[in-house]
């Protein structure tokens, strides 16, 4: 089954710098890959995602690539700010048919320091 | 509009004892998740649902672990003879998912469950 590695485990950075998240996966048949962002004690939220026939998608601050060649992907963060602080997961599924479930990598806790 | 529902929030119990937690999924979608969250870990899945048909139990962790959605709507998920290492957050999402396409998986606040 598919199997998704996440590094770094923790990252701290100073405010108004930039932060990179990456993940592989094993799967060559994943093709959506999202990203969730989970506060302390609150619910996942989707913060962005890509499909396997797109190479990098930018929203704001936030863009992912990805290179399904060597199956990984990478959150880049701009310009981060405190409330930027939180856990981000990134996540591996395929598209269609019986199959639907998310499979998380381990997360990566972001601390912003002011 | 209403996001996706848990109930309870909070769970205490004592080692062998029975739960049932509850979840109602954002009105109208097709797809609903259960995933369980030990600490300081990712989400790892349990099962899945299209309407009322349970497509995949793969991740249930034993038979003590049921799940249901009779009506295609909510969903309860039964934990029987409840042990120590069952002690996690379980969060529910839904979503759209029509035509074999995914759409964003809405997850609800989870339900914190504690045995001891």
């Amino acid at each position: 089954g598919e199997n998704v590695e996440q590094h770094p485990s923790t990252l701290s950075v100073q405010e108004g710098d930039s932060a990179v998240i990456k993940c592989t996966y094993s799967d060559s048949a994943s093709n959506y890959f999202p990203w969730y962002k989970q506060e302390l004690g609150k619910r996942p939220q989707l913060i962005i995602d890509i499909r396997s026939n797109v190479g990098e998608k930018k929203d704001q601050r936030i863009a992912v690539t990805l290179n399904k060649t060597a199956k990984h992907f990478s959150l880049h963060i701009t310009e981060t700010q405190p409330e930027d602080s939180a856990v981000y997961f990134c996540a591996a599924s395929t598209e269609g048919g019986s199959q639907g479930n998310l499979i998380f990598g381990k997360g990566t806790k972001l601390s912003v320091k002011p | 509009g209403a996001g996706v529902s848990q109930s309870p929030r909070y769970k205490v119990a004592k080692r062998g004892q029975d739960v049932a937690l509850r979840c109602d999924p954002i009105s109208g979608h097709v797809s609903l998740f259960w995933y369980q969250q030990a600490l300081g870990q990712g989400p790892e899945f349990l099962t899945y649902f299209q309407n009322e048909a349970q497509l995949d139990k793969s991740g249930l962790p034993s038979d003590r672990f049921f799940a249901e959605r009779p009506e295609g709507s909510v969903s309860t998920l039964k934990i029987q003879r409840t042990q120590q290492e069952d002690s996690a957050v379980y969060l529910c999402a839904s979503s759209q998912n029509t035509g074999g396409a995914f759409h964003e998986q809405y997850f609800g606040p989870g339900t914190r469950l504690t045995v001891t």
